[in-house]
């Protein structure tokens, strides 16, 4: 299994408050990135990021940020969660562009009441 | 990205070999067809992908049309825990392809004893 590591596996927090939740990853990839879960639309990206310091939104980027300070890690941080953003969360890695495929995380299950 | 159309659930008998469909009609010359699949409760896992011939590795085969306008993922030997999810996926290999892969809602496969 690739190196991937989420944290927390499950978080329960109250609106307004600040999330932040964690991919850490042992494999040196260039790649990483963020995904939400919900039932009936599947899974979603939110950021990606293409190195260090460098990143970009996806399909459901508002109300979340990133960063990148080190290739192994990359953090998702709600500044302030909503309802709407109970979900799961995933992070995968990739090692290059396109023909590498992605490997992902388990999980963080976020509820925001 | 081109879309894909797979049915919503199928169903199966133990030790028989399965074939998951998928209808990418509008694929261009530079997408690969990727599959993943996702068990309960885990994040989506990388089975196989290819381009125009077909394909095979430990976990399934990829039988591409000669068209490239659909393709058929085979597991050649279902077992229970083969009972998951899986997502046809097309990604283009032409721009980068840094942002990751546009999940739909894929065939939820069941295995019967």
């Amino acid at each position: 299994d690739a190196g991937i590591t989420q944290s927390p596996r499950h978080k329960v927090t109250e609106t307004g408050t600040p999330v932040t939740l964690r991919c850490h990853q042992t494999e040196n990839h260039r790649y990483m990135y963020w995904y939400r879960q919900d039932p009936g639309h599947g899974l979603r990206l939110i950021h990606y990021s293409y190195g260090v310091k460098d990143t970009d939104k996806g399909e459901v980027s508002d109300g979340y940020s990133v960063s990148r300070s080190k290739t192994e890690d990359f953090l998702l941080t709600l500044e302030s969660a909503t309802s709407s953003q109970t979900s799961v969360y995933f992070c995968a890695i990739s090692e290059s562009q396109v023909r590498s495929p992605l490997h992902f995380g388990n999980g963080t299950r976020l509820t925001v009441t | 990205d081109a879309k894909t159309t797979q049915p919503n659930s199928m169903e199966s008998n133990e030790e028989e070999p399965v074939h998951l469909p998928c209808n990418h009609s509008t694929i261009s010359g530079t997408d690969y067809i990727h599959w993943y699949r996702q068990l309960p409760s885990q994040g989506p896992e990388y089975v196989i992908h290819g381009l125009t011939s077909n394909v095979n590795n430990r976990m399934a085969s990829l039988a591409i049309a000669e068209d490239r306008k659909s393709s058929t993922l085979i597991l050649h030997r279902a077992t229970l825990r083969d009972a998951a999810v899986y997502y046809c996926i097309l990604r283009d290999d032409s721009g980068g392809g840094a942002d990751g892969l546009t999940f739909g809602k894929g065939t939820h496969l069941i295995i019967q004893p």
